[in-house]
């Protein structure tokens, strides 16, 4: 697509409940990231994929958080048994990858578990 | 431990005149510095980058400072447009050939006409 695309836009959540936000990278964009950003706050790693390289999980805040690209494309972001304190816009992003500046980001899904 | 620092989260300037955002970072590893600006409920899109390299990246009416030394760098806007109003977002990136970013919280940029 010309964009990266996320979906839900929105999603209210029950505390305790799972969630699943998508990712559409850019058509032929190698590497893809997570961000989030929660209120008054800057944007927050999550993690990285880069090609068929074992993803970068450094930034993900709990093991209840994963995430998975399929065929080098579509990424899947689950929280799992959320928390209040996972509320937050989540982010993702694509790029050329190594070497190639600048990414290009989603609009984000807004999270919020009430 | 914020690597990267946006110590003023808002700045106001009338339509005409230079905007200065200022970024601080701790990291001397940090090979790439980018700034991004976002709209409300827009993710945020690439303005200006500058290598570790250099010292001056300019595009229009965009300037990108970096003093090594200092480890600072600055975002200048010349002259400041009411469509510049955004959140501008300081990020650096790890020069360990990591492509993950570090995100400074940003500061709200608003231009007077």
């Amino acid at each position: 697509g010309a964009g990266v695309s996320q979906s839900p836009s929105n999603k209210v959540t029950e505390k305790g409940k799972d969630v699943e936000l998508r990712c559409d990278p850019i058509s032929g964009h190698t590497a893809l990231y997570w961000y989030r950003q929660s209120l008054g706050q800057g944007l927050e790693f999550l993690i990285y994929f880069q090609g068929n390289s074992a993803p970068d999980k450094s930034g993900l805040p709990s093991d209840r958080f994963s995430a998975e690209r399929t065929g080098g494309s579509v990424s899947t972001l689950t929280i799992q048994r959320t928390q209040q304190e996972d509320s937050a816009v989540y982010l993702c992003a694509s790029s050329l990858g190594t070497g190639s500046y600048g990414y290009t980001f989603g609009s984000g899904t807004r999270l919020t578990v009430v | 431990d914020q690597q990267v620092k946006q110590n003023s989260p808002s700045l106001s300037v009338q339509e005409g005149r230079i905007s200065i955002l200022n970024c601080d970072y701790t990291n001397s590893m940090f090979d790439y510095f980018l700034w991004y600006k976002k709209y409300p409920a827009e993710g945020p899109t690439f303005l200006i980058s500058i290598s570790s390299i250099k010292d001056k990246n300019e595009d229009g009416r965009f300037t990108v400072f970096l003093n090594k030394s200092a480890k600072h760098l600055s975002l200048h806007i010349v002259p400041s447009q009411p469509g510049d109003s955004a959140v501008y977002f300081c990020a650096a990136r790890d020069g360990g050939g990591s492509e993950k970013l570090v995100f400074g919280k940003g500061t709200k940029l608003t231009v007077n006409p």
